[in-house]
Parts: C-alpha cells; sequence; structure tokens
C-alpha cells in the first residue's frame, strides 16, 4: 500500500489532454509544497517532469504542468503524444519518519 | 552534462551487504543532495534516504535506519549506498538521484537519476 494515491491506470488518444491525480494528507501533499512528478519508461530510469508542485525542469515540454488543491496533486498532460505513454509516479515530502513518499504509479496508455 | 554512472549489477546471498558506487559529472558534487531510491521488480518506487556530499551527513527513512549506509568521497566525486543483511525482498534495482534543487530542502525532487543497478539476492 503507497502513501500517496494514484490511479493504476489512464488513457488518451494523440492530441487530447489527460490528468494523474496524486492523493495524499495534510502530513504530506496538502501540507508542503514539496510535490514531484516522474516519467518512466519501460526499463529506463526516471525522469523528473515537475518539481515543487508546478516547476518545470528546463528541457521538459510546456506539455507537462502540475498544480495542487487541498490533500490532492495533478498533473497535466495536454497535446498527448505516443511518446507520453510510460508509467507515471508522484511523489511528496512527508512529517513523518518517512520523509518522503511515493505513489503507486499510473500507466498513461496512449490510444 | 549532469551525469550519475553507477556501479554494475550484484549478485549476492541472502545475509551479505551490497556497496553501490554512484560517479557524478558535469556539476559541482558537494553542492547537492545525493538520494537513493530502489525498485523492486515490477513495482513502484521507495525512497531509502540521502547524504548530504559536502558534511556527509545524512537522512534514512526510518525502514532502513541501521541497516542502510550512505556515504561518499568527494575526491573522485562518487557515492555510496551499503545494504546489510540483504534478504530475497531486497532484489531491485537500486537508483541514486540528485537534489534538483542546490543545498535545498532535500525532498524538492530528484534529477537526475543513476541508470540503476540491480541488485539480486538469491541462495
Amino acid at each position: 500500500q503507497s502513501a500517496l494515491t494514484q490511479p493504476a491506470s489512464v488513457s488518451g488518444s494523440p492530441g487530447q489532454s489527460i490528468t494523474i491525480s496524486c492523493t495524499g494528507t495534510s502530513s504530506d501533499v496538502g501540507g508542503y509544497n514539496y510535490v514531484s512528478w516522474y516519467q518512466q519508461h519501460p526499463g529506463k530510469a526516471p525522469k523528473l517532469m515537475i518539481y515543487d508542485v508546478s516547476n518545470r525542469p528546463s528541457g521538459v515540454s510546456n506539455r507537462f504542468s502540475g498544480s495542487k488543491s487541498g490533500n490532492t496533486a495533478s498533473l497535466t498532460i495536454s497535446g498527448l503524444q505516443a511518446e507520453d505513454e510510460a508509467d507515471y509516479y508522484c511523489s511528496s515530502y512527508t512529517s513523518s519518519s518517512t520523509y518522503v513518499v511515493f505513489g503507486g504509479g499510473t500507466k498513461l496508455t496512449v490510444l | 552534462q549532469v551525469q550519475l554512472v553507477q556501479s554494475g549489477a550484484e549478485v549476492k546471498k541472502p545475509g551479505a551487504s551490497v556497496k553501490v558506487s554512484c560517479k557524478a559529472s558535469g556539476y559541482t558534487f558537494t553542492g547537492y543532495y545525493m538520494h537513493w531510491v530502489r525498485q523492486a521488480p515490477g513495482q513502484g518506487l521507495e525512497w531509502m534516504g540521502w547524504i548530504n556530499p559536502n558534511s556527509g551527513g545524512t537522512n534514512y527513512a526510518q525502514k532502513f535506519q541501521g541497516w542502510v549506509t550512505m556515504t561518499r568521497d568527494t575526491s573522485i566525486s562518487t557515492a555510496y549506498m551499503e545494504l546489510s543483511r540483504l534478504r530475497s525482498d531486497d532484489t531491485a534495482v537500486y537508483y541514486c538521484a540528485r537534489d534538483t534543487v542546490p543545498m535545498g530542502f532535500g525532498a524538492n525532487g530528484f534529477d537526475p537519476w543513476g541508470q540503476g543497478t540491480l541488485v539480486t539476492v538469491s541462495s
């Protein structure tokens, strides 16, 4: 059981927009602006897509955006492309002894 | 460019220890926390802890305290993660990952990541 809850899968057609949610508690997502998102293709290392809730690292497409409302953070991908098909993980600082927690991951399928 | 290169795959017996290295290049090694994250086969990501390469200070997830040791050698810009008393469920890919903010909070985000080191624990 992961500390942060993500949908197991989402799907969308090329050109569409999708949103992946990441639900935690006031001890993690809701209490701090240290939410990050990672994209992982099969057999590859994760890649940072969003940090500090909504900041995009240099080189990451502006089709990726992050936000937060209460205890739920969201990753939105607009203009879906085939190359976006991957697993996505959210992460947050937590005031518990775990310090950093991840979601269970969401498999994005581009139809 | 910023790059993290990890040591090769390891096969260990239960009860043994493993030490994984992570060589950094392309940036000031002492300027960013280094994290370690593992991923069991077909499973999600699990944060293990970080090391401050400047001071050598560490912060381990409670689950790993007394069990993991993170060190660094600043002369060769390399971080190490040693896990002891290995069990079969420690079989995983172990990643090092640099924090994205220089000496920030220590949980801002992880970028880049090493290529991963597969550690297999089997009798």
